[in-house]
């Protein structure tokens, strides 16, 4: 079993759906990431949670510590959202190299 | 603006051959990554680097070697290619320490190596 769980793997949606993407990890950790990947693209951050919620723009992630699970929420999806979202966890206690384990990604399609 | 560059968007090899790839950053970063990413299986760390001269082995480091002789620079070698190993590869930097301002990775734009 991996350490970091995403689902779904797959996820089509219209324009302006809302949308979830689930993470969910078995280790104890220090920070969670969200991060996306657009198509032939390198990879940005969009958020780095160690508890409770955070909002940017149209973009909603948020983190239950106790459960080990993370979510995170695109509201009035958009084609441009279309890309690759990627869960990666920071143990908890680990030496000061920064070391991430990550999911496997969530591939997003979002159609007009 | 924080910056981490790639040698080469795209490169197409030959089974066998020796095959280098740069990394470079420019935020004076003291941890450095190399990983390759798979369809299904996400990005994998190969090593990583948290001083100059310093390496550590990730969790698949069997066919790779690195090199950091400067801060800002880490680079990926291939000793002898194979096709298995044609991948994504991407590299990322952070500062060293335990802080949550120290978690975030930096990534470059990847480079897609093909071996053929």
């Amino acid at each position: 079993k991996n350490e970091v769980e995403q689902s779904p793997q797959n996820l089509t949606a219209q324009e302006g759906e809302f949308i979830t993407i689930n993470c969910s990890y078995s280790v104890g950790i220090s920070a969670l990431h969200w991060l996306q990947q657009h198509p032939g693209g390198g990879i940005v951050s969009l958020f780095m949670l160690s508890s409770g919620k955070k909002k940017h723009g149209r973009l909603i992630a948020t983190i239950n510590i106790q459960e080990k699970h993370s979510s995170l929420h695109i509201t009035a999806s958009h084609p441009r959202d279309s890309a690759v979202y990627i869960c990666a966890v920071r143990s908890a206690g680990g030496t000061s190299y920064g070391k991430l384990t990550f999911g496997q990604g969530t591939i997003l399609t979002v159609h007009p | 603006d924080v910056k981490v560059t790639q040698s080469s968007r795209y490169l197409v090899k030959r089974t066998g051959e020796k095959v280098f790839l740069e990394c470079v950053q420019d935020m004076d970063h003291e941890n450095m990554f190399w990983y390759r990413q798979d369809p299904g299986l996400g990005l994998r760390l190969i090593y990583f680097s948290y001083d100059v001269k310093m390496k550590e082995k990730g969790d698949i480091p069997e066919g790779y070697s690195v090199s950091r002789e400067k801060k800002e620079r880490f680079s990926l070698i291939l000793e002898s290619a194979s096709t298995n190993q044609t991948s994504m590869y991407l590299c990322a930097s952070s500062l060293y320490g335990r802080g949550a301002s120290y978690n975030e990775q930096f990534f470059g734009p990847g480079t897609r190596l093909t071996v053929l």
